[in-house]
């Protein structure tokens, strides 16, 4: 079965600083990761996917994470924080081959000016 | 270029009562997943389904939830006698089909509570 631990349920950065959320999963095949952001009273939008190609993946909105197998860590990092990046985000695998999603807890990011 | 849709946004029932929540998902998708997200925690996968067959249903609690998406019209959630427990964000996502990476893509969801 499929995990994800996003570690840090709630993250504090200033304006322009690097934004860093943390995700360890568990995988018995070769996973599907997903960084999705959920702002207030929205639905989740799709950052960025990893599925098995370049291991340095690059999203929406400055975002990018990176696949790194040996730690089956899956960080999602931004190099400078804007006002706009305060919402929630959740991290998520799934098998290659199959369809659910399991998702993280989630991370709370605020942006301090 | 509408998304996928999930109506009502907010829902308010008495316990006992029924929900019924509706999603239409993205025009060309044929696949529809229901998530159920409780207060502090992340997305829990309750079921899968394709016109007018339901492929997994093994996140579903085993009363009272049921699920379908007919040959027209919108996927529904059912929840029968509700209770308390059951006041959460019910998401629906939706995707091309096999072959897509697996791309979810979500509805704003519809915020159950119960009274």
């Amino acid at each position: 079965a499929q995990s994800v631990t996003q570690l840090g349920s709630h993250v504090s950065v200033s304006e322009g600083a690097l934004v860093l959320l943390r995700c360890n999963y568990s995988s018995s095949v070769p996973p599907y990761l997903f960084w999705y952001v959920q702002y207030p009273n929205q639905g989740l939008q799709l950052l960025l996917k990893y599925t098995s190609a370049a291991t340095l993946v690059k999203g929406i909105n400055g975002f990018e994470a990176e696949f790194k197998k040996s730690e089956t860590s899956f960080h999602l990092t931004k190099p400078s924080a804007h006002m706009s990046d305060a919402a929630e985000y959740f991290c998520a695998v799934s098998k290659s081959n199959d369809y659910k999603l399991s998702f993280g807890a989630g991370t709370t990011v605020t942006v301090r000016a | 270029n509408a998304g996928v849709m999930q109506n009502p946004r907010h829902l308010v029932r008495r316990r006992g009562q029924e929900a019924r929540l509706r999603c239409s998902p993205m025009k060309g998708h044929s696949h529809v997943y229901w998530y159920r997200q409780l207060p502090e925690e992340g997305l829990k996968f309750m079921v899968y389904l394709q016109k007018e067959n339901i492929i997994d249903e093994s996140g579903m609690p085993k009363e009272r939830f049921s699920a379908e998406f007919p040959k027209e019209g919108p996927s529904i959630l059912r929840i029968q006698q509700v209770v308390r427990g059951d006041s959460a964000a019910y998401f629906c996502a939706s995707s091309p089909g096999q072959g897509s990476g697996n791309i979810q893509y979500f509805g704003a969801g519809t915020r159950l509570s119960v009274l």
